[in-house]
């Protein structure tokens, strides 16, 4: 099975850089994805790590480590619209297996 | 495109009644995948499919049915309705390159309610 820890919420300003981290322990792995859900939206898809290191999309990256099972969602310049919930997501197989996620809340 | 498209996006059930969700996607995706979340939760997957004619459960399959006589479409059938069932149902599909890229899309989502 999988399992997936990532911590509940965030509070920060605008202007600011938060961080969500995110371990897995796995039966499979293909990669490990992030999504932003905002309330009574659909998951919509930010960034995608296969392999070790960093990706960088605009003013988020993710980051990911392997041999850790380990891997981090970076929110720089924060927005008010950035308030949303985020999930990291292990592919294994087609199958994507997700978080409980992490609640962001941005306050000017 | 339309994407993936669900119906009904509200529905309110008493217990035991039976319903089907529809999802149809307009991509050609090779993969389609029921999720539900409960509030304040992450998505558990229900069922899937990797191409018609095959489907697979998933981690909560219990209570429900699904079937894919075509690409397109990916009916998810609830029977006997159980205040357990209540949530928010997400469809999802993706191409064979989802095993590059992590992503799936989904659609806009339907809100069950089970009195």
């Amino acid at each position: 099975g999988q399992s997936l820890e990532q911590p509940s919420e965030v509070t920060a300003v605008e202007g600011a850089i938060v961080q969500i981290n995110c371990t897995y322990q796995t039966s499979g792995f293909y990669g490990l994805s992030w999504y932003q859900q905002h309330d009574g939206g659909a998951p919509t898809f930010l960034s995608y790590n296969a392999l070790d290191g960093l990706e960088e999309t605009g003013r988020f990256s993710s980051f990911l480590s392997r041999s850790d099972s380990y891997g981090y969602l970076l929110l720089q310049e924060l927005q008010m619209k950035d308030s949303a919930s985020y999930f990291c997501a292990v592919m294994d197989d087609y199958k994507l297996s997700f978080g409980a996620g992490t609640t962001v809340t941005v306050r000017a | 495109n339309a994407g993936v498209t669900q119906t009904p996006k509200f529905r309110i059930l008493k217990i035991g009644q039976s319903m089907t969700l529809q999802c149809t996607q307009d991509m050609n995706h090779n993969y389609m995948y029921w999720y539900r979340q409960d509030p304040g939760m992450g998505l558990k997957l229900i069922y899937y499919s990797v191409g018609a004619g095959i489907t697979d459960k998933g981690e909560v399959p219990n209570g429900y049915n699904v079937s894919r006589s075509t690409t397109e479409d990916f009916p998810l059938r609830l029977e006997l309705a159980a205040p357990s069932q209540t949530s928010v149902y997400f469809c999802a599909s993706s191409p064979r390159e989802s095993l590059n890229t992590g992503e799936l899309f989904f659609g806009e989502g339907s809100r069950l309610t089970v009195l």
